[in-house]
């Protein structure tokens, strides 16, 4: 079966402009899940939805950070506008509804901002 | 509040002998647990998982993975290690109890693990 795709791989930009990512998760996947992992410690969670439904955003920066799956397959986070602190690398995931299900993982979006 | 601690932020070992990378959790209710691989420039793998039943669980590429409750640990183990073992390892935990609608993972910092030849 086809994995976790992300794109793009690697993305510069400056601070304060915008930038978005893109993750189409696995068929029939019903949970998606966006990380952050910054440059020496694990992932942590942003966002992680259900379908089309967030189930939990309480790590998510809602000032400048935004995520969607409108139709419950393909997802986008979007940075606006981005920060220094914002480097790192962007991962989505996704897996079945239940809680044992283990995560698959997309290559990642390494992001550096100047 | 759910937390997962790896105390050792790299593990050298020569190939050919066992090793071990270690882990630690606390949870309100039962955990689900996990060991995923991240090898250079590629994302992460699940390796291996505890949900219920044997206290020892075997994963992919020859590791297991030894689950104690009084210790709330779940070291990754590995009889032989391979030079190929060299990774990130993460060890992430989940909490039975419902939150949200959702089930939160919560990864730790990673262990680098080094085997030479």
């Amino acid at each position: 079966e086809a994995g976790v795709a992300q794109s793009p791989r690697y993305k510069i930009i400056e601070k304060r402009q915008s930038v978005a990512f893109w993750c189409n998760p696995i068929s029939g996947h019903a949970t998606l899940y966006w990380y952050q992992q910054i440059l020496g410690q694990g992932p942590k969670l942003l966002i992680q939805f259900q379908n089309n439904g967030v189930v939990d955003d309480s790590q998510l920066p809602k000032d400048r950070f935004s995520a969607e799956r409108l139709k419950g397959v393909d997802s986008t986070l979007k940075i606006q506008p981005a920060k220094l602190e914002d480097s790192a690398v962007y991962l989505c995931a996704s897996s079945g509804r239940n809680p044992d299900n283990e995560q698959f993982f997309g290559p990642g979006t390494r992001l550096t901002v100047l | 509040a759910q937390s997962v601690a790896q105390p050792e932020d790299q593990v050298n070992v020569a190939e050919g002998n066992p090793l071990t990378v270690k882990c630690t959790y606390s949870v309100s209710g039962n955990p689900y647990l996990f060991w995923y691989v991240q090898y250079p420039n590629r994302g992460l793998q699940f390796l291996l998982k505890y949900i219920t039943g044997d206290n020892l669980v075997k994963g992919s590429y020859g590791f297991e993975a030894e689950f104690n409750k009084s210790q709330t640990s779940f070291h990754l183990k590995k009889p032989s290690a391979l030079v190929s073992d060299s990774a990130l390892y993460f060890c992430a935990v989940r909490d039975s109890l419902r939150y949200t609608g959702g089930f939160k993972t919560i990864f730790g910092a990673g262990t680098r693990l080094f085997v030479k030849a």
